[in-house]
């Protein structure tokens, strides 16, 4: 069965410092991968999403860029953390159009 | 650019009591999908209508597709502490531009 990890569970990053968070999918080849934000008490909003190796589509501009080095991989960046990066960032999957999400990260930044 | 509204934002009942959720589109959809997010927890896929005035029913919820496909409803009856969470609901055409709407949070007192 497909499974997807995400890690870590909980960051607090001073403002200016620099950010990865990664998550990877098991059990499914070449899946769409997304990256979500959830501000606290709001809904999800799409950050980016990836169809293959090395193709990011950029749905809102921000601090922040993804990579997707491997076909399981999908990796979120910043150089410099802003305050108001602070959120929980979910990735997902998509299988039949609908979205698995990973156990999220809650991101701290003060 | 396209919205889905999502009402009531918070909404607290007495367990045993019914509870629904509306959401609202700013354009026609070509399928609506329904989340369970617990406290602290991700997104759960619960259901997907794809067909103009399609009802599902999951135990106790009802789902409902508008006949114009451009709202949804998420019916409970008969609240239980379990039913806790926010209930979000997310329309477009295949998941790439699949928006949420900003979520429910359901309160239920015991």
């Amino acid at each position: 069965s497909q499974t997807i990890h995400q890690w870590p569970a909980t960051l607090v990053q001073p403002v200016g410092s620099p950010l990865s968070l990664e998550c990877t999918v098991e059990g499914t080849s070449n899946p769409n991968l997304y990256w979500y934000r959830q501000a606290a008490g709001r809904g999800l909003q799409l950050l980016f999403y990836s169809v293959g190796i090395g193709q990011i589509s950029s749905e809102v501009p921000q601090n922040l860029s993804a990579s997707r080095p491997q076909d399981r991989q999908f990796i979120l960046s910043s150089k410099k953390l802003l305050l108001s990066d602070s959120g929980f960032y979910l990735c997902a999957w998509t299988h039949n159009e609908k979205l698995f999400f990973g156990s999220g990260t809650q991101l701290s930044v003060l | 650019g396209q919205q889905v509204m999502q009402i009531p934002q918070y909404q607290h009942v007495q367990e045993g009591e019914d509870f629904t959720t509306y959401c609202n589109s700013s354009t026609t959809l070509s399928n609506i999908q329904w989340y369970k997010q617990r406290p602290g927890g991700h997104p759960v896929f619960l259901i997907q209508l794809v067909k103009s005035g399609e009802v599902k029913k999951q135990k106790r919820l009802t789902f409902q597709f508008g006949e114009a496909k451009k709202n949804s409803s998420l019916h409970i009856t008969a609240t239980q502490t379990t039913d806790v969470g926010t209930y979000f609901c997310a329309g477009g055409t295949g998941a790439n531009n699949l928006f949420f709407g900003t979520g429910t949070r359901l309160t239920v007192i015991p």
